[in-house]
């Protein structure tokens, strides 16, 4: 059983740029939800992706923007890079339906530096 | 809107001690689910436990077991026997019908040798 997979690691962009995230699903997960994680915070919820639709959002403007692929991969994009968006990016896997407990496996999570 | 408070920023723990983390919450569904994960200096978050509102019996899981007290909206995780492993950043969490975790800022624990 192969984990969730997150990639790159470490992330250095400058104020203004754009980036993109990956993030590889647990296997047999259909599922992918994002969180963001300031330091010294908790992690708050970005988006959540089911079957490559976007299936909840939480307060981030729409300069966040996910995709999810067939294979249930997916990509965390963010436009016009903000100080405030350096943090942690978790990307999290499940299987729905599930239920409101169901598990969900996070991956290493991706350090991004906006200077 | 769901909330989820922990007030212990920090605590402390004597190897082979018990000790007990803080978590109150709100949300106006009847049917969610509580959990606590653990992050350690990795960043990777490990569920620790998982509690269903509408079971009475608290979970447990080894070591770790839940205090739930659903009428006072409290959560609380207690670790026996610490071990020095136990050292990581804990976070209480809400999931309710739209299967969206909601964090609180978390405790960090560290165990003394």
């Amino acid at each position: 059983e192969t984990g969730v997979t997150q990639s790159p690691t470490h992330l250095i962009k400058t104020r203004g740029q754009q980036v993109t995230l990956r993030c590889s699903s647990q296997s047999g997960h259909n599922t992918v939800s994002w969180y963001q994680q300031a330091l010294g915070q908790g992690p708050q919820f970005i988006f959540q992706y089911y079957r490559e639709e976007e299936n909840g959002r939480g307060n981030f403007p729409p300069r966040f923007s996910g995709l999810q692929f067939p294979n249930y991969s997916s990509e965390l994009n963010v436009n016009a890079l903000e100080l405030d968006d350096s943090a942690l990016y978790l990307c999290a896997s499940s299987l729905y339906p599930g239920g409101a407990g169901e598990h969900q496996y996070f991956g290493p999570g991706t350090r991004l530096t906006v200077t | 809107a769901q909330t989820v408070t922990q007030s212990q920023p920090e605590m402390s723990v004597q190897e082979a001690e018990t000790v007990t983390l803080s978590c109150t919450y709100d949300t106006s569904e009847s049917d969610y689910y509580l959990f606590w994960y653990k992050q350690p200096p990795s960043r990777q978050m490990i569920l620790v436990i998982r509690q269903e509102a509408y079971k009475q019996q608290n979970a447990t899981e080894n070591r770790f077991s839940v205090n739930f007290q659903k009428a006072a909206k409290s959560f609380s995780l207690k670790i026996s026997d610490s071990q020095l492993g136990d050292a990581a950043m804990y976070f209480c969490a809400l999931s309710g019908s739209a299967r969206q975790l909601t964090f609180g800022s978390g405790t960090q624990l560290t165990v003394l040798p």
